[in-house]
């Protein structure tokens, strides 16, 4: 089975610019989350989608975005970057977005956004 | 406030000594809690989760509820050991996506 696929694995931007993340799930899962990750400040959770609906969402300005497709792939918007964007930021894949013991979830490799 | 903290950032230990890495969390309710762990160069993935009670590659951690923690230890690191480690909580309800901690990288020196 394969596992969560992000693309691009890197990208490099300039300020002002916009920028568009994609995630394909695990096959047979149906939710995805985005988390950013940095030296600083860690692994943060962005949002969370399932079904094509976002179910959870975290504290970031509406600059982030993202929305869900009916094959459960998903993207993630960033616009209006700013430097302080910059970061890796990763997919998660689960079977399900409530707790139990199926909704475990799988992280792609991320991407590695610079903002210059 | 939903917080997970690791109060290490870096543990270095021999090769053969014992391990723990210190997670605490604060949650109101009945958390999930897990230990995921990131090798070099490889993405992030599920070491062990308290609902499974299961050893993985050694490691073991307990959910001690009154203490608020989820430490997890192995009685003797190996140097394939080394990598990022992080503590993570899960809420209940529908609210599926995790809160990590910072992290703890573990060093396993020869």
């Amino acid at each position: 089975k394969a596992g969560v696929t992000q693309t691009p694995r890197y990208l490099i931007k300039t300020r002002g610019q916009q920028v568009t993340l994609s995630c394909s799930p695990i096959s047979g899962h149906r939710s995805v989350s985005w988390y950013q990750q940095t030296p600083g400040q860690g692994l943060q959770f962005l949002f969370e989608y399932f079904s094509e609906t976002q179910r959870n969402k975290g504290n970031f300005p509406g600059r982030f975005s993202g929305r869900q497709f009916s094959n459960s792939r998903s993207e993630m918007n960033v616009s209006t970057l700013e430097l302080g964007d910059s970061a890796l930021y990763l997919c998660a894949s689960s079977f399900s977005y409530a707790g139990g013991g199926k909704n475990i979830q799988y992280f792609g490799a991320g991407t590695r956004l610079s903002v210059l | 406030a939903q917080r997970v903290t690791q109060p290490e950032k870096l543990l270095s230990v021999f090769k053969g000594a014992p391990v723990e890495l210190k997670c605490n969390y604060s949650y109101s309710g009945s958390p999930e809690l897990f230990w995921y762990v990131q090798y070099s160069r490889q993405r992030l993935q599920l070491l062990l989760r308290h609902i499974s009670r299961e050893s993985i590659k050694g490691f073991t951690a307990d959910l001690n509820k009154g203490e608020t923690s989820f430490h997890l230890k192995k009685p003797f690191a190996q140097e394939e050991d080394s990598a990022m480690y992080y503590c993570a909580l899960r809420g209940g309800g529908s609210q599926g996506n995790l809160i990590f901690g910072k992290g703890t990288k573990l060093s396993v020196k020869p």
